[in-house]
């Protein structure tokens, strides 16, 4: 019944080591995110996927490339983890002309 | 840019208080503004939102009105419970296919 769900829900890794996080909504939404919580909980939007077509990638390090391989799935790839990617990973969706985003419950990525 | 300012916090309140938490934005558009309620350990679940001037979201007892003269949508309840005791993000988001852009969040604790 979950709407929006990750995995993995917890995430602890060394640096350096290549890890994905996976997305997937059971909403029939068209339109998936990944947004960023750093440790003072502020979000910031990484990513935003259109039916499997890439229309928003902010400043991100080109070591996170996200990968949709239909419009109910939007991973998450990150190669060479460094300390400052720690973080909660927040996956969502919407549908296409609807700003009202539904979120996952976040996975906590921890790298040693 | 667009931005969202919330009021700092944590924000301490005793069981059966009046909680006001201040949110101003700045956009371009006419942007249509929510807030986000996020419990410990979970992801963000939409509280509720509003999407032209004057609206008023309301959900669970708790409100917002849209305020473009101020660009404010400040949230209000008036009798908070323990278990409102959360992280209050306030958002906006352009028209079309635009993300959301999230304050950095309030925290609210409320004790018995």
């Amino acid at each position: 019944d979950t709407a929006v769900s990750q995995t993995p829900k917890y995430l602890v890794t060394q640096m350096g080591n290549d890890k994905s996080i996976k997305c997937e909504q059971n909403l029939g939404h068209d339109t998936m995110y990944w947004y960023k919580q750093d440790s003072k909980k502020f979000l910031k939007i990484m990513f935003s996927y259109n039916n499997k077509e890439l229309i928003i990638n902010e400043t991100v390090p080109n070591r996170f490339s996200p990968k949709s391989p239909d419009k109910a799935h939007l991973n998450l790839h990150i190669n060479s983890l460094e300390l400052g990617d720690s973080a909660v990973y927040f996956c969502a969706s919407s549908q296409a002309r609807s700003n009202e985003q539904f979120f996952g419950p976040g996975t906590r990525l921890t790298v040693l | 840019g667009d931005s969202v300012t919330q009021m700092e916090g944590p924000v301490t309140l005793s069981e059966e208080a009046f909680l006001t938490i201040n949110c101003t934005y700045t956009a371009t558009g006419y942007p249509s503004l929510f807030w986000y309620v996020q419990y410990p350990g979970e992801g963000l679940q939409l509280l509720l939102k509003a999407t032209k001037a004057d609206d008023k979201g309301s959900n669970k007892g708790f409100e917002a009105t849209y305020r473009k003269e101020t660009t404010s949508f400040h949230l209000e309840k008036g009798s908070v419970q323990v278990s409102d005791s959360a992280v209050y993000f306030c958002a906006l988001s352009d028209q079309g296919y635009s993300t959301l852009t999230f304050g950095k969040g309030t925290m609210l604790l409320v004790s018995p």
